[in-house]
C-alpha cells in the first residue's frame, strides 16, 4: 500500500463547477501536505501547501486537511478548461526522511 | 526566470550507454532533490543533497546511478549502462534553507532508452 493514495480518475466536471480532489494517507505522523498540478508532459507545479487541520484558501483553490481521518482534499472553484491536468498529492513526515511521498495523481477534465 | 533549470530536456540513448543530467537549483536554495517519474505514477524520490553533502539515497538508486553536487550549487545525475527500464522523466527539485519542506520542481529531463 502506498503511503499516499489518490483516485486516478478521470474526474470530469463542467466549466464553472467545483472540482473536489481527494487524497488519503497512511502515516499518522505526516506533518505537511502539498498539492501539485501537472500538465501532460510537464513537471509538477506547486499549488498549495497545508500543515494544520482545517481549510486554507488561495484564490480559487482551497486545501482541506483532516488529520484524524487522514485525508487531504483540494477544491477548485469556478473550474476552467485550463485547470484540466493531473493533480498530485504529496505528504511529508520525519520518517520519510527528506522525500515527499506522492500519490499517483488524479486526472481532472473540465469540459466547456 | 530564476526557477530550477535542467539540462538536457530530452535525451534518447541506446541501451548500455551512459548518460548525465544536470540540475541548477533556485539560487540560495541549499537543498536539492532528484526524483524519477514514469507514466501514470507520481514522482519517486531518488536522492537528496544538503549543500554538497548527499544525505539520503533511495533503494531505487541502484549502483548504476550516481549523483553529485560538488560545490553545493548545481548537481549531476549519471546513469551508467542504461537499461530500457530507466526510461522516465527525471525531475530535480530544490528547497530553501528554512524549515519548510516545500519543493520546487524543474522542467525535468525525459530519458528514452532504446
Amino acid at each position: 500500500q502506498k503511503e499516499v493514495e489518490q483516485n486516478s480518475g478521470p474526474l470530469s466536471v463542467p466549466e464553472g463547477a467545483i472540482a473536489s480532489l481527494n487524497c488519503t494517507y497512511s502515516d499518522r505522523g505526516s506533518q505537511s501536505f502539498f498539492w501539485y498540478r501537472q500538465y501532460s508532459g510537464k513537471s509538477p507545479e506547486l499549488i498549495m501547501s497545508i500543515y494544520s487541520n482545517g481549510d486554507k484558501e488561495d484564490g480559487r483553490f482551497t486545501a482541506q486537511l483532516n488529520k484524524a481521518s487522514q485525508y487531504v482534499s483540494l477544491l477548485i472553484r469556478d473550474s476552467q478548461p485550463s485547470d484540466s491536468a493531473t493533480y498530485l498529492c504529496a505528504g511529508w513526515t520525519f520518517r520519510s526522511g527528506y522525500a515527499l511521498n506522492f500519490g499517483k495523481g488524479t486526472s481532472l477534465l473540465v469540459t466547456p | 526566470d530564476t526557477g530550477v533549470s535542467q539540462d538536457p530536456r530530452h535525451k534518447i540513448t541506446k541501451r548500455g550507454q551512459n548518460v548525465t543530467f544536470r540540475c541548477d537549483p533556485i539560487s540560495e536554495h541549499n537543498r536539492l532533490y532528484w526524483y524519477r517519474q514514469t507514466l501514470g505514477q507520481g514522482p519517486e524520490f531518488l536522492t537528496y543533497f544538503q549543500n554538497e553533502a548527499q544525505l539520503e539515497k533511495s533503494r531505487l538508486l541502484s549502483d548504476r546511478f550516481s549523483a553529485e553536487r560538488p560545490k553545493g550549487s548545481f548537481s549531476t545525475l549519471e546513469i551508467q549502462r542504461t537499461e530500457q527500464g530507466d526510461s522516465a522523466m527525471y525531475l530535480c527539485a530544490s528547497s530553501p534553507p528554512s524549515g519548510s519542506e516545500t519543493q520546487y520542481f524543474g522542467p525535468g529531463t525525459r530519458l528514452l532508452v532504446l
